[in-house]
């Protein structure tokens, strides 16, 4: 298996911009998460799907984030209008059933 | 790289020696934990874990512990390498049958050669 895949790695975008950031779990796994890391909040925990089913969304952090698992091999994070503060790099991970999370490359967003 | 350039605590080590990095935990009713590794451009990658019914786990060159106690968390590096160089996280999942991770700050390793 190729682990989590996502694309695309760098994206830099103006302001108020739509930004799409896609993710493919590995297969099997029935949970996906995205995680932001920033220099100032770390790793923060976003969103996390169980059976491609919005199980807690606390994290993220405001409207203009939004989170959708079509199926169970594909999600992504929508992020509209996006503003500079957004800048960081988000990842996305899965796990089957269990609390080990296997993390993608990352995806290194800059908004300007 | 995509060091995103976090102001981490870094500890120093000489290729060969022992290292130890510690993670302080917040929530006592945590009962798994585990240890990723994060190098520059990459995702973090685990390490180990351990549950909170033991206190020791070892696995190949790499040993952690746990204090309940003090909500405390080390990771021991046998025989550091250069490729051991990376940013080392704690994290921390709640007994609550949820499987969120709550990742500590972090801290940068970095072997001497």
């Amino acid at each position: 298996d190729a682990g989590v895949i996502q694309s695309p790695r760098h994206e830099v975008t103006e302001m108020g911009q739509e930004v799409t950031l896609r993710c493919k779990p590995i297969s099997g796994h029935d949970y996906l998460f995205w995680y932001r890391q920033t220099m100032m909040r770390g790793l923060e925990l976003l969103i996390y799907f169980n059976n491609n089913v919005p199980i807690d969304d606390s994290g993220m952090p405001e409207d203009r984030f939004s989170a959708k698992m079509p199926n169970a091999s594909f999600s992504t994070l929508k992020i509209q209008p996006s503003e500079p503060r957004d800048s960081a790099v988000y990842f996305c991970a899965s796990s089957l059933s269990s609390r080990e999370a296997f993390f993608g490359q990352g995806t290194r967003l800059t908004v300007v | 790289g995509e060091s995103v350039g976090l102001h981490l605590p870094t500890l120093s080590v000489q290729e060969g020696d022992n290292s130890i990095i510690n993670c302080a935990y917040s929530n006592s009713a945590s009962d798994y934990f585990i240890w990723y590794k994060q190098e520059s451009g990459k995702g973090p990658q685990f390490i180990i874990d351990i549950r909170s019914n033991m206190d020791k786990r070892q696995g190949q060159r790499v040993t952690v512990l746990l204090n309940k106690t003090v909500k405390h968390l080390s990771l021991q590096i046998a025989a550091t390498q250069p490729g051991d160089s990376a940013v080392y996280f704690c994290a921390e999942n709640l007994a609550d049958s949820s499987y969120k991770l709550i990742f500590g700050s972090g801290t940068r390793l970095l072997v001497r050669p």
